[in-house]
């Protein structure tokens, strides 16, 4: 059971690039989530996903992309990479909300030169 | 505006002491979920403990309890014998309604031997 991966690790990026930040969990949880941490401060929900095929934005959806065609999958699409977008970026997973606890990955740290 | 605030940037304490980590928020909703969340070194965003909002009896986790003051929406986490590996950020975040989760910026606790 290795709970909620993310891939890559690291990545630098050019202005005006796209990458995918891939998010796969393997709890059977229906909710799922994107969120950015800037340097010193707390996470902000960028998009999250109830079920395979339904998403919505969170509180700094733009630039950002999701899909959730999966259970286990939750990608998020940068288009058109900026400095602004460099961050940490955190996926999780949690079995519903309320009262559930979010199961995080390990974090992506993604810098835009 | 729905918000979760925390007020101490950084703390340190000496190890096997208590330390207290203040939390506030503010919300309209009668019933909510409070959580507060560690956040090692590693990054790895971790579950400390939670409390349903309607539930008048503090949680505890070991040596980590609450003070959740309802009427001035005061979510406080104690942390008694405090040991080297307790040095994180910790973040209290907040269901307030809906299905999106609120964290507050965090307080970065340092543990001195």
């Amino acid at each position: 059971n290795a709970g909620v991966t993310q891939t890559p690790k690291f990545r630098i990026l050019k202005i005006g690039q796209s990458m995918t930040l891939q998010c796969t969990q393997d709890m059977n949880h229906n909710y799922m989530y994107w969120y950015r941490q800037d340097p010193g401060m707390g996470l902000k929900l960028i998009y999250y996903s109830v079920g395979a095929g339904i998403t919505d934005k969170g509180e700094v959806p733009n630039g950002y992309n999701v899909s959730r065609s999966t259970t286990e999958d939750f990608p998020l699409r940068l288009e058109l990479a900026a400095p602004s977008q460099t961050s940490v970026y955190f996926c999780a997973s949690s079995l519903g909300t309320s009262y559930n606890e979010q199961f995080f990955g390990p974090g992506t740290r993604l810098t835009v030169l | 505006a729905q918000t979760v605030t925390q007020s101490q940037p950084e703390m340190s304490v000496q190890e096997a002491e208590t330390v207290t980590l203040s939390c506030t928020y503010d919300t309209s909703e009668n019933n909510y979920y409070l959580f507060w969340y560690k956040q090692p070194p590693s990054r790895q965003m971790i579950l400390v403990i939670r409390q349903e909002a309607y539930k008048q009896q503090n949680a505890t986790e070991n040596r980590f309890s609450v003070n959740f003051q309802k009427a001035a929406k005061s979510f406080s986490l104690k942390i008694s014998d405090s040991q080297l590996g307790d040095t994180a950020m910790y973040f209290c975040a907040s269901i307030l309604g809906g299905d999106k989760i609120i964290f507050g910026k965090g307080t970065r606790l340092h543990i001195l031997p």
